[in-house]
């Protein structure tokens, strides 16, 4: 059975202050892992889609790694408009369409 | 690019009547889209797999008499939560996925409250 791992549950950071998230996964043949930023009452904004270990995407202040067993969202000198929270979630190679979702890291930045 | 509209955005309704939550893909084709419920301060919940043209594939647990879905066309997906109840109150989203990069793009959410 697939599985997503995130940790922390939660995450507080000062403006500025770099961290890292982690999303440890266990899948029958990675077809996708997805990265995405929920803030409340919305809905998942897409992020990141990484295919294969080794591979490396960046956006603005976020920078997501993939290894064959997990995925950081790296995000640099942060801003509290980066509050949100963070989901990642995979996709295996089984033929299903469907993604399995990790709880979350719930990411709070202090001005 | 890769938008997904909802609507409507909040509903009320009261108890025993019947809602329809409309997902569209504004810009793709989308012969695949999900349905998935979120309670307060948890990660979503995948409800079906709707297809176009064809009857949706539900997990195990979701009743498919109470939660109709429709996949008409490549672009509109329809959820219907028939005979509503209280417990049914929750926050229902859409996705859609995109065949080419094979990433699920969501809506926005639709709060339901049912008295």
């Amino acid at each position: 059975e697939d599985q997503v791992t995130q940790s922390p549950e939660a995450l507080r950071l000062q403006e500025g202050e770099s961290s890292s998230l982690n999303c440890s996964y266990t899948v029958s043949g990675l077809r996708g892992l997805f990265w995405y930023r929920q803030d409340p009452g919305k809905g998942p904004e897409f992020l990141f889609t990484l295919y294969s270990a080794g591979e490396e995407k960046e956006k603005e202040r976020l920078k997501a790694t993939l290894t064959k067993k997990e995925s950081f969202l790296h995000i640099t000198a942060p801003k509290p408009e980066d509050s949100a929270t963070y989901l990642c979630a995979v996709q295996g190679q089984g033929g299903s369409e469907k993604l399995v979702f990790g709880k979350g890291t719930k990411l709070t930045v202090n001005p | 690019g890769a938008v997904v509209s909802q609507h409507p955005s909040r509903v009320i309704c009261k108890s025993g009547t019947s809602v329809k939550i409309e997902c569209r893909s504004l810009d793709f084709q989308a012969t695949t889209m999900f349905w998935y419920r979120q309670f307060p301060k948890q990660s979503l919940m995948l409800m079906a797999t709707s297809n176009e043209g064809s009857k949706a594939t539900y997990e195990q647990g979701v009743e498919k008499d109470k939660f109709l879905i429709n996949h008409a066309s490549l672009t509109l997906s329809t959820l219907t939560v028939t005979s509503a109840h209280p417990e049914d109150s929750s926050f229902y989203i859409c996705s859609a996925r995109e065949v080419y990069t094979d990433t699920q793009y969501f809506g926005p959410g639709t709060r339901l409250t049912v008295l």
